[in-house]
């Protein structure tokens, strides 16, 4: 499979645990995005690499969360102390540069419900 | 400022009618628009999009959209519904004025009744 992986595909936990989810993007992609999903909305831009270099974050990409990309290929996103808000979709979307009207192909998407 | 609106929650057509899902988008520069969808449980994949070429946009599985500059809109439409096309639809504009500006919509969701 050459697409966008993300493990897991569902992760139930309770208020207050951490939890990391994974992104596998198209491996010459350099660009990689995550995008949060809540029921009923359109995907939430969080945060962008450009290679390791993480270079935007949403305001709602709060002190508890933090994603990393530390060789430039896959990312980790990390949530710390977990809050029932933060129950939602998890989606990662990879582009290469050269796809200059910004074709993001996504993956399948995390399923975070904190109980 | 810069956005999108969908202007249907959801959609209800029968199978063999046409599909209409509305989109209108502001933008303070010259946007790039896309129509994704998303099946239950599968991840978005891109209809089609459009970047300044012919206002007129074929994508896949027979939907086209359209660019209205006057209207600002982006209509996706389909002559004839499948029970397959059911699913969540979403109008996506991508500013050009950075990789990350990519705002989505609030989706439509499109029910084909047999």
């Amino acid at each position: 499979d050459t697409g966008v992986s993300q493990d897991p595909r569902h992760k139930i936990t309770k208020r207050g645990q951490n939890v990391t989810f994974r992104c596998d993007p198209i491996s010459e992609h350099n660009r990689l995005y995550w995008y949060r999903q809540t029921l009923g909305q359109g995907p939430e831009f969080l945060t962008y690499f450009q290679n390791e270099a993480q270079l935007e974050k949403s305001r709602l990409l709060s002190d508890r969360f933090s994603a990393e990309r530390p060789k430039g290929s896959f990312s980790t996103l990390e949530i710390q102390r977990t809050e029932q808000g933060d129950s939602a979709m998890y989606l990662c979307a990879s582009r290469a540069d050269s796809s200059g009207a910004n074709v993001l192909t996504f993956g399948a998407g995390s399923r975070l419900t904190v109980l | 400022a810069q956005s999108v609106t969908q202007l249907d929650s959801h959609v209800s057509v029968s199978e063999g009618t046409p599909v209409l899902l509305r989109c209108n988008y502001s933008s303070s520069y010259s946007p790039s628009l896309f129509w994704y969808v998303q099946h239950p449980n599968k991840g978005l994949q891109l209809l089609l999009k459009y970047t300044s070429a012919a206002t007129l946009v074929k994508g896949i599985n027979g939907f086209e959209a359209e660019f209205k500059k006057s209207e600002t809109s982006f209509h996706l439409t389909k002559p004839s519904a499948h029970m397959s096309d059911a699913a969540e639809y979403f109008c996506v504009v991508r500013l050009d004025t950075g990789g990350f500006k990519t705002i989505f919509g609030a989706g439509t969701r499109l029910f084909v009744k047999a």
